[in-house]
């Protein structure tokens, strides 16, 4: 009954260092989503995926690429991390066009840039 | 463009009182509205959801209502429980790659 399962939950980085946010799903959901979360500004959507090798840029892309080499994976890289990318991030899916279906989320990644 | 707007919180209110959420929104065509509950330390949850004007969401004694003419996706519920504690969101979806537009958020604090 795992859902959306994301590695790690918390990170502290260094300005300029790398990392990659992992995002896995067991529902067989065809798209995933990555989502930051700042205080009074809700979720904004970074990049998406509607389907195994594919990617397209949400709201606030810069600063961060992505992968969908699975279905059940999609991955959240920071090539150099900067300090306004500190945040709470969220992963979540949904089974088609999440405009019907609802999106399955996450319990998130805590994201400190020093 | 599409957007949302929510009421501004936190809102505190004691235990068994009437709550109301304040949701609006801007958008082209006919989207889909949702809210979603966020509990301390976890991700969203969808709460309800409503797909065509008029339509009403409800669950867990939550009630929205899909109102076209006023563009409001306001949410309530009757009488509210210190569980009920938590930052709800409301969101809309646009057709392209399912993608959701959140409000900022509304915290709620139930006191007993």
């Amino acid at each position: 009954n795992a859902g959306v399962t994301q590695t790690p939950k918390f990170r502290v980085l260094k300005t300029g260092q790398s990392m990659t946010l992992l995002c896995a799903q067991d529902m067989n959901h065809e798209y995933m989503y990555w989502y930051r979360q700042d205080p009074g500004m809700g979720l904004r959507l970074i990049h998406y995926s509607v389907g195994e090798g594919t990617t397209a840029k949400g709201e606030v892309p810069d600063g961060y690429n992505v992968s969908r080499l699975k279905k059940q994976n999609f991955l959240l890289g920071l090539e150099s991390a900067a300090p306004s990318q500190t945040s709470v991030y969220f992963c979540a899916s949904s089974s088609m066009d999440g405009s019907n279906q609802p999106q399955h989320f996450g319990d998130g990644t805590r994201l400190s840039i020093l | 463009g599409n957007s949302v707007t929510q009421m501004e919180g936190p809102v505190t209110l004691s235990e068994e009182a009437f709550l109301t959420i304040n949701c609006t929104y801007t958008a082209t065509g006919y989207p889909s509205l949702f809210w979603y509950v966020q509990y301390p330390g976890e991700g969203l949850q969808l709460l309800l959801k409503a797909t065509k004007a008029d339509d009403k969401g409800s669950n867990k004694g939550f009630e929205a209502t899909y109102r076209k003419e006023t563009t409001s996706f306001h949410l309530e519920k009757g009488s509210v429980q210190v569980s009920d504690s938590a930052v709800y969101f409301c969101a809309l979806s646009v057709k392209q790659g399912g993608k959701l537009i959140f409000g900022q958020g509304t915290e709620l604090s139930v006191k007993p």
